[in-house]
């Protein structure tokens, strides 16, 4: 059964700072995997996706995939107070669906 | 672009009552997916279908019903409500199962006294 782990559990970051994210995954047949934001009171919204090895930038987010560690990350360039929320990786598992970490709570301090 | 609506937005209940939820989606979207979160906490999978009238135990199924009846629409029925239960039930539908974005509705806040 796939299990997902998120570090750290919370994070302050400086305004204008790098904020980086990390996920572990255990199935090593996962062949894909999500970053989703949620802001207080929020539905989740997904951020980025990654199928292959390697990096994917898209604005001021880069996602990082490394398959062999079982690891990802997500990192943000000149975070900024709107990005303080709770971030949850995803990563897929049998049968169609997504297994989620429990989230790491970002706080962005201008 | 579409929209997951979920209703009620607030439901309380007594211990021992049985609740259900409702979730509606306009994406025509195959699948659909129940979850539950705790005080922020990150996501746990309760039931999901990936067409209408099928339906996949999520790894917290135990205590819940669910039903698809039609292609837009997904309940969920708590059997038995527990005291002092807090949580958030969040819906989400997409196009292709555990490869594709997760669309989510915004919550049906439970609480029981």
């Amino acid at each position: 059964q796939q299990k997902v782990q998120q570090s750290p559990e919370s994070l302050i970051v400086p305004e204008g700072a790098m904020t980086s994210l990390n996920c572990t995954f255990s199935d090593s047949a996962s062949q894909y995997f999500a970053w989703y934001r949620q802001h207080s009171g929020k539905a989740p919204k997904a951020l980025m996706s990654i199928f292959s090895n390697g990096e994917k930038e898209e604005g001021r987010f880069t996602i990082h995939l490394n398959k062999a560690s079982l690891h990802f990350s997500l990192h943000i360039r000149d975070s900024q107070p709107s990005d303080s929320a709770l971030y949850l990786c995803a990563a897929n598992s049998a049968g169609n669906k997504l297994t989620f970490g429990i989230g790491t709570r970002v706080l962005v301090r201008p | 672009g579409g929209i997951i609506t979920q209703t009620p937005k607030f439901l309380i209940g007594q211990e021992g009552q049985k609740l259900t939820l409702k979730c509606q989606q306009n994406f025509n979207h195959d699948t659909m997916y129940w979850y539950r979160q705790d005080s922020g906490k990150g996501l746990r999978l309760i039931y999901y279908s990936i067409t209408e009238n099928d339906l996949q135990k999520g790894d917290l199924s135990e205590g819940y019903d669910a039903s698809r009846e039609k292609k837009s629409s997904f309940s969920l029925t708590v059997t038995s409500a527990q005291k002092n239960e807090m949580a958030v039930f969040l819906c989400a539908s997409s196009m292709a199962g555990g490869y594709a974005e997760q669309f989510f509705g915004p919550g049906t806040r439970l609480t029981v006294l």
